[in-house]
């Protein structure tokens, strides 16, 4: 079964502007993760958040993380067409090293 | 350094068949987890090898089974397929046996049972 629900579930924007996806879960973690996946292809990782950080940023990514409400959000700033894809939310338990990801966003960057 | 390769891309079965799926993670990675991706279901963890020994095990039937080499190199088989089987199956690698690490998956096996 899925952790939790991402929010939106889909987004359409305008090349330029930012995009930020909502991850929200359920039980305590050790870290969270965003992926982002093309069209029914691999994963690839983004970036990782560990429980005890609230911030992280990598290039145009953003990612906040508030362990008190369990949510996380991945802000995408000046998107460029090529940022059209899924993007999932995955969380690391401390009982498993297994991840549970979220249902997914799927965002479309229209040029 | 070559990425997470699965083997084969794409397979059709019929119901009733066995299936064989293999993932050869990075060099020097211990770490294989297999991930059934459903339209339905989403994205859920079946299993994960850690040096030839599973691990951690998701809620699936005993149909789905798995099972890792010395060189890593690890296999998930599916015997008396149904149509639900239907999915993309997704290997992920990871250095070590700790979860506080990336993982990296392949580019899936796409399986279409008919």
């Amino acid at each position: 079964s899925q952790q939790g629900e991402e929010d939106p579930q889909a987004l359409s924007i305008q090349e330029g502007e930012n995009a930020t996806m909502n991850c929200s879960y359920k039980t305590s973690i050790n870290n969270l993760q965003w992926y982002r996946q093309n069209s029914g292809r691999g994963l690839v990782h983004l970036i990782l958040i560990r429980s005890n950080e609230r911030e992280k940023h990598s290039g145009r990514l953003r990612v906040t993380l508030d362990t008190s409400k369990k949510s996380s959000s991945l802000l995408i700033t000046a998107s460029r067409a090529a940022d059209t894809a899924s993007y999932f939310c995955a969380t690391r338990s401390n009982a498993g090293n297994m991840l549970t990801f979220g249902g997914g966003t799927r965002l479309m960057v229209k040029p | 350094k070559a990425g997470v390769t699965q083997t084969p891309r794409y397979l059709i079965k019929t119901r009733g068949q066995q299936v064989t799926l293999s993932c050869s993670p990075i060099s020097g990675h211990r770490s294989v987890s297999w991930y059934q991706q459903t339209p339905g279901q989403g994205l859920q963890f079946l299993f994960e090898y850690f040096s030839e020994t599973q691990r951690n095990k998701g809620n699936f039937p005993g149909r789905f089974s798995g099972r890792q080499f010395s060189n890593s190199r690890s296999e998930m088989n599916v015997s008396t397929l149904e149509l639900g089987d239907s999915a993309l199956y997704l290997c992920a690698s990871r250095p070590n046996g700790l979860g506080d690490t990336e993982a990296f998956f392949g580019q899936g096996t796409r399986l279409t049972v008919v």
